[in-house]
């Protein structure tokens, strides 16, 4: 069974600064993609960026880019010049090739500062 | 293109009662998955359609069960409520032909009392 490790519950940073969000995931599939959704207050859920396993380069949209360490099965995510529309709780997710279920972490909530 | 719809958005049901929620995928998406948010539970896979038939299911109870339609509509039901279903139910959809980009509508709210 795959798991989806967040360790960071919270954070908090300044606007306008980096902040990177922590995810690990244990699988023992070789074919598998990855993924960063957002979740604002408003409940509505959004993808921000997506990996595959196969591919070596680490996704980016625009402030928005991802560290894939595949063998350390390591996935942080790197907000760039944070704004304060990034509030929001954001979950990383797993999912096998050819399987449309996505395997969730526990989420860290995000709080950008003024 | 309009969005994953979820109707009702919110509910409050009593404890053994059962419901029926609804979620319209996005135009051309043939598949619908369906999601249990709880604080303490988090997000956790229910079921999935694709082309009206179940193509896979989480590890919940047989009270929770769900259809899809022709038009790729999706309901889902959950019989005999107990008060652990209070949750957000969020549905999500998709191509179906493993291109991963799911989207979510924006969940129905149940409350069971």
């Amino acid at each position: 069974a795959q798991t989806v490790t967040q360790s960071q519950p919270e954070m908090s940073v300044q606007e306008a600064e980096t902040v990177t969000l922590s995810c690990t995931y244990d699988t023992s599939e070789n074919n598998y993609y990855l993924f960063w959704y957002k979740q604002p207050p408003s409940r509505q859920m959004i993808l921000v960026i997506r990996q595959e396993a196969y591919k070596q380069q680490n996704a980016t949209e625009n402030r928005f880019s991802v560290n894939f360490q595949k063998a350390a099965k390591s996935f942080s995510l790197k907000i760039s010049d944070s704004q304060l529309g990034d509030t929001a709780m954001y979950f990383c997710a797993f999912t096998q090739f050819g399987n449309e279920k996505l395997t969730f972490g526990t989420g860290t909530r995000l709080t950008i500062i003024p | 293109k309009a969005g994953v719809t979820q109707t009702p958005r919110y509910l409050i049901k009593t404890r053994g009662q059962q419901v029926t929620l609804s979620c319209s995928p996005i135009s051309g998406h043939r598949s619908v998955s369906w999601y249990q948010q709880t604080p303490g539970q988090g997000l956790q896979f229910l079921f999935e359609y694709f082309s009206e038939t179940q193509r896979n299911k989480g590890n919940f109870p047989g009270r929770f069960s769900g259809r899809q339609f022709s038009n790729s509509r999706s309901e889902m039901n959950v019989s005999t409520l107990e008060l652990g279903d209070s949750a957000l139910y969020l549905c999500a959809s998709s191509l179906g032909y493993s291109l991963y980009e799911q989207y979510f509508g924006p969940g129905t709210r149940l409350t069971v009392t």
